[in-house]
């Protein structure tokens, strides 16, 4: 079967750096998606990494490595805005998103 | 209309009813999509449709159907409502399907209370 497994919730202090990872056995690869979803809202895209490697977009980067199936996001300078839920996706061999359940992410003063 | 636009916002509906649920996009995007999403586990397709006048199955198809008479609407129907279809209900488009840049893009969704 198809799985995307990520921590449940994780917790931050505002200022620091926090590593969210994501592991994942699907049908095929055809790139992993992060995405953001703050309470009661749609889920907002992030990064999208397709190649081995460290993807970086101002405060947030991701790394994928697909050999060992694995992903992470990582969030530098925490604001308390950053209090949100983090999906991870990975798109398999039919061209379908498969979704973790995501992470629970609290930021703390 | 800017984005994608879900209606209605949330539902209480009673057991065997049947209900649409409305889901339009302005950005001519090709590929129309709902998910489902409950606590603890992550979205869950229901039905897709990667251009007009085609849709698929997803994951958890049974109790739904969908159509896609035209680029910019994919309604979603339960012909006859049960409570395990309390969820929050999201649609999403993405430009090119099967293109693994493609990027899905959410409306704001829809919370369903089956009683």
């Amino acid at each position: 079967g198809q799985n995307i497994d990520q921590p449940t919730e994780m917790t931050a202090t505002e200022g620091a750096i926090v590593q969210i990872n994501c592991t994942y056995q699907t049908s095929g690869f055809n790139g992993l998606f992060w995405y953001q979803q703050h309470a009661g809202e749609a889920p907002t895209f992030l990064s999208y990494n397709v190649l081995d490697g460290l993807e970086e977009k101002g405060r947030f980067s991701s790394f994928l490595s697909r050999s060992k199936g694995y992903s992470y996001l990582l969030l530098k300078e925490l604001q308390m805005k950053d209090s949100a839920s983090y999906l991870c996706a990975v798109l398999d061999s039919n061209y379908q998103l498969i979704w973790g359940a995501g992470t629970k992410l609290i930021i703390k003063p | 209309i800017a984005g994608i636009t879900q209606a209605p916002t949330s539902q209480i509906l009673a057991a065997g009813r049947r209900m649409t649920l409305r889901c339009t996009q302005d950005m001519r995007h090709n590929a129309m999509y709902w998910y489902r999403q409950d606590l603890g586990l992550g979205l869950r397709l229901i039905h897709y449709s990667n251009t007009a006048g085609t849709t698929g199955k997803g994951e958890v198809p049974d109790g739904y159907s969908v159509s896609r008479a035209n680029t910019d609407d994919f309604p979603l129907t339960l012909a006859s409502a049960v409570p395990s279809q309390t969820s929050v209900y999201f649609c999403a488009s993405s430009p090119l399907a099967g293109d693994s840049r493609d990027t899905q893009y959410f409306g704001p969704g829809t919370r369903l209370t089956v009683l």
